[in-house]
């Protein structure tokens, strides 16, 4: 069963500012991995799927990279905005489809 | 394009009742997986349904929960009977199979929020 950590739990941000965190997982048989932005009560939605050592992906103010040879990628959110305000959710894949997620980031953004 | 709807989006019961929850996924969509929440902790994962047969159930926590997809459709899990433990966020996801070997994106619901009194 695959230990997956994300740090902080939590992060208070001034909005404008920018702001990463981190999610670890074991380096071995690594398949790919998928990032999610949760609200409450609605949907998690994805943000990226990464599968290779060494992928950087963008989507608008917010990136990721992924190093699976030492286990661990990098969300970066620049500028935050109040609608960045949600959990952030990492899930590598274990076998072929069963996400195993962490605990997730609560991010709030002050304004 | 319809997303991965759930029902209901909260129930609250009695230990000791019946609960059904329903997950209708994206049309066209031949995977379909549920997981589960519990306060404080990570998503985990229940099971995985390719069409109506169940791929990996090594997630159920019990014999109390069974899934159903019959038809290879829509999806329920019912719980019976509920215990307070099984109080919880559970989220449905829907994928389709690309190409062998290739990664199936999964689709989440909303999830339905049962609270087990």
């Amino acid at each position: 069963i695959l230990n997956v950590e994300q740090s902080p739990q939590s992060l208070h941000v001034q909005e404008g500012d920018s702001t990463n965190f981190t999610c670890s997982f074991p380096s071995s048989n690594f398949y790919a991995l998928h990032w999610y932005r949760w609200e409450t009560a609605k949907s998690p939605e994805a943000l990226f799927v990464m599968t290779l050592n060494g992928d950087e992906k963008k989507k608008g103010r917010i990136s990721a990279t992924l190093n699976t040879k030492e286990g661990y990628s990098y969300l970066y959110i620049k500028g935050s905005q109040p609608e960045d305000s949600a959990t952030y959710l990492c899930a590598p894949i274990q076998g072929a489809q069963k996400l195993v997620f962490g605990q997730g980031t609560r991010l709030t953004i002050n304004p | 394009e319809a997303g991965v709807t759930q029902f209901p989006s909260h129930s609250v019961i009695e230990k000791g009742q019946t609960v059904t929850l329903r997950c209708d996924p994206i049309s066209g969509h031949d995977n379909l997986y549920w997981y589960r929440r519990v306060m404080g902790k990570e998503i985990k994962f229940l099971l995985h349904f390719v069409k109506e047969s169940k791929q990996d159930e090594s997630g159920m926590p019990n014999n109390r929960f069974l899934a159903e997809r019959t038809g290879g459709t829509y999806s329920t899990l019912k719980v019976q009977p509920a215990e307070l433990e099984d109080s919880g966020v559970y989220f449905c996801a829907s994928s389709f199979t690309r190409l062998a070997g290739g990664y199936n994106e999964q689709f989440f619901g909303p999830g339905t929020r049962l609270t087990v009194l």
